[in-house]
């Protein structure tokens, strides 16, 4: 059983468009987040939501809007898509939001724009 | 704002040797963690050290933290081919994880 799955796991668009990438955990965990991997392999907190609640919002641009339905699942939906979005975008949860947790890691999608 | 910054950057040795590879950081912290990446797959978790924690032990890993110099170690002992990957330090501080640039690590057969 997949722990944190994400889908699609490849996303290949052009500029403007809009998308959505999908994240579900199974493992029961109240934390959920969103990182951004460049390039160069630097990853970077995009977003945390605790209980369905957002608590980490770490300077994105209003373009990128996450959404949790439920503590299971957290979405990322990105409008008007630009070149420097291309990178890896990676979903993780976490037991709780404190110091004693680590973080279980999707297996990654990644986008690509045109 | 990046955190942790891993040295070498890259580091090739041969199975059997032993690996280590250090992290330094900017400001206080709750944990500090290792993550390893293999090639086209997501992170996974090594080993968490707390702060107020010296040195930890997990399997073939050893991680020390020393707080008053703002720097931590990653020991891979009798290093195997499996073990190529890239090796990444994150400090847990203001209930996030702020990344290093991560260290790649080939180990030769």
């Amino acid at each position: 059983d997949t722990a944190v799955s994400q889908t699609p796991k490849y996303l290949v668009t052009q500029m403007g468009n809009d998308k959505s990438i999908k994240c579900e955990q199974n493992l029961g965990h109240d934390t959920m987040y969103w990182y951004k991997q460049d390039s160069k392999k630097f990853l970077k907190i995009m977003f945390s939501y605790n209980n369905k609640e957002l608590i980490i919002n770490e300077t994105v641009p209003n373009r990128f809007s996450p959404k949790s339905p439920d503590k299971a699942h957290l979405n990322l939906h990105i409008n008007s898509l630009e070149l420097g979005d291309s990178a890896v975008y990676f979903c993780a949860s976490s037991p709780r939001m404190d110091s004693y947790y680590e973080q279980y890691f999707g297996p990654g999608t990644r986008l690509t724009v045109t | 704002s990046q955190q942790g910054e891993e040295d070498p950057q890259a580091l090739s040795i041969q199975e059997g040797e032993n690996a280590t590879m250090n992290c330094s950081y900017k400001t206080s912290i709750n944990n500090l963690q290792w993550y390893r990446q293999n090639s086209g797959r997501g992170l996974v978790h090594l080993i968490l050290i707390r702060s107020n924690e010296r040195e930890k032990h997990s399997g073939r890993l050893r991680v020390t933290l020393d707080t008053s110099k703002k720097s931590s170690s990653l020991l891979i002992t009798a290093s195997r081919a499996a073990d190529t990957a890239s090796y990444f330090c994150a400090t847990y501080s203001n209930s996030k994880l702020t990344f290093g640039k991560g260290i790649t690590l080939s180990v030769r057969p």
